[in-house]
């Protein structure tokens, strides 16, 4: 796609549940990554693939927190048992390859979560 | 670990002013690459302009322009001729010369608003 696309744009979630937040990347990025922006913050990362590897996820919060990207396009960002912390802004980014990241990440418009 | 560190929270200027948002860096690598990215309401990140540190020219883009101090660790962007449309949070954010694997560090985002 032209884009990154991110869906859905809004999520509306019962504490407890659980939801699944997907991120489509520009078609032959080879590079993915899930940023978490909570409100008034600036992004922070959570974790990064290569193609379907993930290769860091150093930034998961908890073990709640759980990504994929199995045929090395879409991605999604699976939150288990969500908590009101949770709440967010989470951000995907991709780019043509890992050195070119030097060049700036393409971002998707992101998922606003809130967790009731 | 590398910080980015925007000590003004919120800044409004009249349109067609020119306005300079502050933005401070930590890091111990001697080549890294150096973003100013805008957020609107719509929430996706743009690229506004890019520095790489090797480079001592300060980097312009049409009415963008940094100042890039390295041995200051400092990178301020100077908004000419402001306009409503630059209306937004700004971002500054860093990347290490490898691309890094833990993604971009963002600052907490400065909201600048443009009066009319």
């Amino acid at each position: 796609g032209a884009g990154v696309s991110q869906s859905p744009r809004y999520k509306v979630a019962k504490r407890g549940q659980d939801v699944a937040l997907r991120c489509d990347p520009i078609s032959g990025h080879v590079s993915l990554f899930w940023y978490q922006q909570a409100l008034g913050q600036g992004p922070e990362f959570l974790t990064y693939f290569q193609n379907e590897a993930q290769l860091d996820k150093s930034g998961l919060p908890s073990d709640r927190f759980f990504a994929e990207r199995p045929e090395g396009s879409v991605s999604t960002l699976k939150i288990q048992r969500t908590q009101q912390e949770d709440s967010a802004v989470y951000l995907c980014a991709s780019s043509l390859g890992f050195r070119q990241a030097n060049y700036g990440y393409t971002f998707g418009s992101g998922t606003r979560l809130t967790v009731v | 670990a590398q910080t980015v560190t925007q000590s003004q929270p919120e800044m409004s200027v009249q349109e067609a002013e020119t306005v300079t948002l502050s933005c401070t860096y930590d890091t111990s690598e001697s080549n890294y690459y150096l973003f100013w990215y805008k957020q609107p309401p719509s929430r996706q990140m743009i690229l506004v302009i890019r520095q790489e540190a090797y480079k001592q020219q300060n980097a312009t883009e049409n009415r963008f322009s940094v100042n890039f101090q390295k041995a200051a660790k400092s990178f301020s962007l100077k908004i000419s001729d402001s306009q409503l449309g630059d209306t937004a949070m700004y971002f500054c954010a860093f990347i290490g010369s490898g691309g890094g694997a833990d993604g971009l560090t963002f600052g907490k985002g400065t909201h600048l608003i443009i009066q009319p």
